[in-house]
């Protein structure tokens, strides 16, 4: 069973629309959490972390964290043509040289 | 800062041929790791190393798959005898250090197996 579950695996938003993503850990161990993207042709690029319960913003994005349910969720607001990608939950233990990628949502804003 | 050079961009193999991929990690950041990706399996942690010391190779394929650092500067993955399912698009990242922080990614290497 994959350690890091994403869903959905889709997902279509008409530009400034609100995109939502969720993933669900299944290892207690993890404590740090990673969203990144990646556009077609090129390499994930991290989006943002977050290490601590409650929210984080970074200007149009903000993530979810509740580490008693193992759940993070990341939320665009007024999603842009260029938002469209795949966008990827990761996640580290305490440990934490290895990063456990999810299999990610593709996110599609339709103009 | 150029980021994280991969060549070469698209290898074509025929089966049972040798390939080597090539990864030049950021300067200054002592963390490097190989992923493999493809549609049904997702991005596949391979390989890691630390200060150009392999420190954990459990995602490599044992039999055809190898990897080294030999310096600082580049890191090399090797597929010997590659078969169809080899083919995947290979992607190097590397960080400051591990997991913790932000992994810089580059653009990866289509491999195509005939």
């Amino acid at each position: 069973q994959q350690k890091v579950q994403q869903s959905p695996e889709s997902l279509s938003v008409p530009e400034g629309g609100m995109a939502s993503l969720n993933c669900t850990s299944s290892d207690r161990n993890f404590q740090y959490f990673w969203w990144y993207r990646q556009h077609s042709g090129e390499g994930p690029k991290a989006l943002m972390s977050i290490f601590s319960d409650g929210d984080k913003k970074e200007g149009r994005f903000t993530a979810h964290l509740n580490k008693a349910s193992l759940h993070v969720s990341l939320h665009i607001r007024d999603s842009q043509p260029s938002d469209s990608a795949l966008y990827f939950c990761a996640a580290s233990d305490t440990n934490a040289y290895k990063v456990i990628f999810g299999k990610g949502t593709h996110l599609h804003v339709l103009p | 800062n150029a980021g994280v050079i991969q060549t070469p961009r698209h290898k074509v193999t025929g089966k049972g041929q040798e390939a080597t991929l090539w990864c030049e990690p950021i300067s200054g950041h002592s963390a490097v790791f190989w992923y493999r990706q493809t549609i049904v399996q997702g991005l596949e942690f391979l390989t890691y190393f630390r200060n150009q010391a392999p420190i954990d190779d459990s995602g490599m394929p044992k039999e055809r798959f190898s990897a080294q650092m030999p310096n600082q500067s580049h890191s090399t993955l090797k597929i010997q005898s590659t078969q169809p399912q080899d083919s995947a698009v290979y992607l190097c990242a590397s960080s400051l250090e591990g997991g913790r922080l932000e992994q810089y990614f580059g653009p990866g290497t289509r491999l195509t197996v005939l």
